[in-house]
C-alpha cells in the first residue's frame, strides 16, 4: 500500500534561511509525488509536483522539490524563505499504475513558521 | 471562476439528520475526489469517481456515507444520519489525466 511520512510537525526557520520541509513515501511502483500548501480556512493549493524525469522541480513561489529515489525522499526547498510562506505543508504521493486506483495519499502535514 | 466550486461553505445540523454536499469540478475534468479533513491532520480519502462511475469508494467509512456523479461532472457526497465524529472539512478535488489535482475551498461540517 501507498504512503507518505512527513517526519517533523513543525519546522521553525528565520527569514531570510534556506528552508527545507522532509517527505519520505512507500508506492509499489513509480510514484508521482506532490506537495501542497494549506492557508487557515483555505482549501489546499498546488505548489509542485514530480511524475518524471529531472529529479529536482520546480514550482510556485520560489519553491523546489528533490526526488531521490534510493531515499524515496521527496523535500520541499526553498532558498531564501519569506514570513508569507508560513502554512502548512503536505505531501501526497499517488501510484496507479500497480495498484489500479489513481488517488492521491497525504501526509500529516507540517507546519512551517518563518520568523522575522 | 474556472476552479472547483463547493456549497455550503459551511453547513452546520443537528446529530441525526441527513446532508449533501456539492462540489461542481474544473470542466473538462474527468477524476474528482472526495476527502475529509479534521483540525490538524491531512487529508483522508473518502472516494474517486472517474467519469460517473466510482472508481475506488474504500475511504468510505460506512454505509451511512454515500457519493454520486451522474452526469460526469457535479458530485454530491450524502452523509446520513449524521454523528458528531462526522464533524470535519469536507473538501473536493478534480484532475485531468496523471497530473495534479485541484482542491475546492471545502465545505466545514459541524454536527451538533
Amino acid at each position: 500500500a501507498q504512503s507518505v511520512a512527513q517526519p517533523e510537525d513543525q519546522v521553525n526557520v528565520a527569514e531570510g534561511n534556506p528552508l527545507t520541509v522532509k517527505c519520505t513515501y512507500s508506492v509499489s511502483g513509480n510514484p508521482y509525488l506532490f506537495w501542497y500548501v494549506q492557508y487557515p480556512n483555505r482549501g489546499l493549493q498546488f505548489l509542485l509536483k514530480y511524475i518524471t524525469g529531472d529529479n529536482l522541480v520546480k514550482g510556485s513561489y520560489g519553491f523546489e522539490a528533490e526526488f531521490n529515489k534510493s531515499q524515496t525522499s521527496f523535500h520541499l526547498k526553498k532558498p531564501s524563505a519569506l514570513v508569507s510562506d508560513s502554512a502548512l505543508y503536505f505531501c501526497a504521493v499517488r501510484d496507479g499504475i500497480t495498484s489500479g486506483t489513481y488517488k492521491y495519499i497525504f501526509g500529516t502535514g507540517t507546519r512551517l513558521k518563518v520568523l522575522a | 471562476g474556472a476552479g472547483v466550486s463547493q456549497t455550503p461553505s459551511n453547513k452546520v445540523t443537528e446529530k441525526g439528520k441527513y446532508v449533501e454536499l456539492r462540489c461542481d469540478p474544473i470542466s473538462g475534468h474527468t477524476a474528482l475526489y472526495w476527502y475529509r479533513q479534521s483540525l490538524g491532520q491531512g487529508p483522508e480519502f473518502l472516494i474517486y469517481f472517474q467519469g460517473t462511475g466510482a472508481a475506488d469508494d474504500s475511504g468510505l467509512p460506512n454505509d451511512r456515507f454515500f457519493a454520486v456523479r451522474p452526469e460526469g461532472s457535479v458530485s454530491t457526497l450524502k452523509i446520513q444520519r449524521t454523528e458528531r465524529g462526522d464533524s470535519a472539512v469536507y473538501l473536493c478535488a478534480s484532475s485531468l489525466g496523471q497530473g495534479e489535482a485541484f482542491f475546492g475551498q471545502g465545505t466545514r461540517l459541524t454536527v451538533v
